[in-house]
């Protein structure tokens, strides 16, 4: 069984491109959901929560398809800075915070 | 950036031996997690904490233990290492339904 399924990519883009990653998760009763985003040996770092009506932030838009379990994150005009990997976090646990990651899409923004 | 610090940064150690992590947070978050990370497997939660003293097994806890006797101290101690406990460890902290932030993790290499 996984909880939260990503594909791991490498996703090969040039600058400037648009691409989106897609993550799917197993329990319909998930109450929170997370983008994170992992540089090379570096610690993940929140990127953006997902709401039920999507969001954006700047270049990021994230979105929340809870009828068929999915969520989206949508990176326009990519930059060389964008590379690293993208983790796809679910909150199945409505008490404690308790979170499942994806293994993670890696991104790689080429010149 | 989050105040949380994790020491030792990298740790050689030998099977058999123990070994203790520690996370330190300036945030006083009630809850603080220890996680591992290995290739393949993404993130995996060992141990957590929703309070001074109050702790809880994670998915990969058999050879962890935890201790938590102040808010802003959560220690993670492998009784006698072994080469499968070779990993990244990150802890991370959080509040109540809130996105976990990480530290910087420890490289630990049992030989």
């Amino acid at each position: 069984r996984k909880e939260v399924e990503q594909d791991p990519g490498p996703f090969n883009v040039p600058e400037g491109a648009t691409v989106a990653f897609n993550c799917t998760y197993s329990n319909s009763a998930s109450q929170s959901f997370f983008w994170y985003r992992q540089d090379c040996r570096k610690e993940p770092k929140l990127l953006m929560s997902v709401y039920s009506s999507g969001n954006e932030d700047g270049r990021f838009t994230a979105q929340l398809n809870r009828a068929s379990q999915y969520i989206s994150l949508l990176i326009r005009d990519s930059k060389l800075s964008d590379s690293a990997t993208y983790l796809c976090v679910v909150n199945h646990n409505s008490g404690y915070s308790t979170l499942t990651f994806g293994k993670g899409t890696m991104l790689l923004v080429s010149p | 950036d989050a105040g949380i610090t994790q020491s030792p940064r990298h740790k050689v150690t030998e099977t058999g031996t123990p070994v203790t992590l520690r996370c330190h947070q300036t945030e006083n978050h009630r809850y603080m997690y220890w996680y591992r990370q290995d290739p393949g497997h993404g993130l995996r939660l060992i141990h957590y904490s929703y309070g001074v003293k109050d702790t809880d097994k994670g998915e990969v806890s058999d050879g962890y233990s935890v201790s938590r006797s102040k808010t802003e101290d959560f220690l993670l101690t492998l009784e006698s290492a072994t080469s499968s406990q070779t990993s990244v460890y990150f802890c991370a902290i959080s509040e109540v339904y809130n996105e976990q932030f990480f530290g910087p993790g420890t490289r630990l290499t049992v030989l």
